[in-house]
């Protein structure tokens, strides 16, 4: 199986900074990356694929990079919205596996 | 629009059962491949298994092999899961979750479901 290893588990950040999340695989995946964006008592919402491409209708801010096994989110101005759990996903292969999330709390 | 209903959790006693389902509307269903990903209380995600669009292809984690079976009734537009001989560590929320290419095994799941709940408890 992939092995998805993410870090930070937990961050604290204000309105306005920047924050960057890694992701890394055990292997390698090429682009097959998604990061889900998680909300209190919410299912996952996709905001990146392909490890890079934004999906419709998420802000410009998010943006996402890497190939192979080493992977980032960033998110370049943090808005209170954005408070809330990260995953990466991996869907070279099956079992797909997940990251163990970033939770991204108010400082 | 698109849209999943999972429905069927509940609370249930350890080793009995229980079947899933996930009703999929405003896309062709027969045409994508659809996930079940779960979470327990307080913790993160996890894939659990999967079925082609065309019923022809599964898997699953190997936690839930031999208990779980995953079907759909491309007909009724719907995707199951039966659980067997359920234990503690399966309580979480059960997510349906659809791969966004058609006729494609593999892809970043553009569309998930509201969750159900099922709690395996004495």
């Amino acid at each position: 199986d992939i092995q998805m290893t993410q870090s930070p588990s937990s961050l604290s950040a204000s309105v306005g900074d920047r924050v960057t999340i890694t992701c890394r695989a055990s292997q390698g995946i090429n682009n097959f990356l998604v990061w889900f964006q998680q909300r209190p008592g919410k299912a996952p919402k996709s905001l990146i694929y392909a490890a890079s491409n934004l999906q419709s209708g998420v802000p410009s801010r998010f943006s996402g990079s890497g190939s192979g096994t080493d992977f980032t989110l960033t998110i370049s101005s943090l808005q209170p919205e954005d408070f809330a759990t990260y995953y990466c996903q991996q869907y070279k292969r099956y079992p797909l596996t997940f990251g163990g999330g970033t939770k991204v709390e108010i400082k | 629009q698109v849209q999943l209903v999972e429905s069927g959790g509940g609370v249930v006693q350890p080793g009995r059962s229980l079947r899933l389902s996930c009703a999929a509307s405003g896309f062709t269903f027969r045409d994508y491949t659809m996930n079940w990903v779960r979470q327990a209380p307080g913790k993160g995600l996890e894939w659990v298994a999967v079925k082609s669009y065309d019923g022809s292809t599964e898997y699953y984690t190997e936690s839930v092999k031999g208990r779980f079976t995953i079907s759909r009734d491309n007909s009724e537009n719907t995707l199951y899961l039966q659980m067997n001989s359920l234990r503690p560590e399966d309580t979480a929320i059960y997510y349906c979750a659809k791969v966004p290419y058609p006729q494609a095994l593999y892809g970043a799941f553009d569309m998930w479901g509201q969750g159900t709940m099922v709690t395996v408890s004495s």
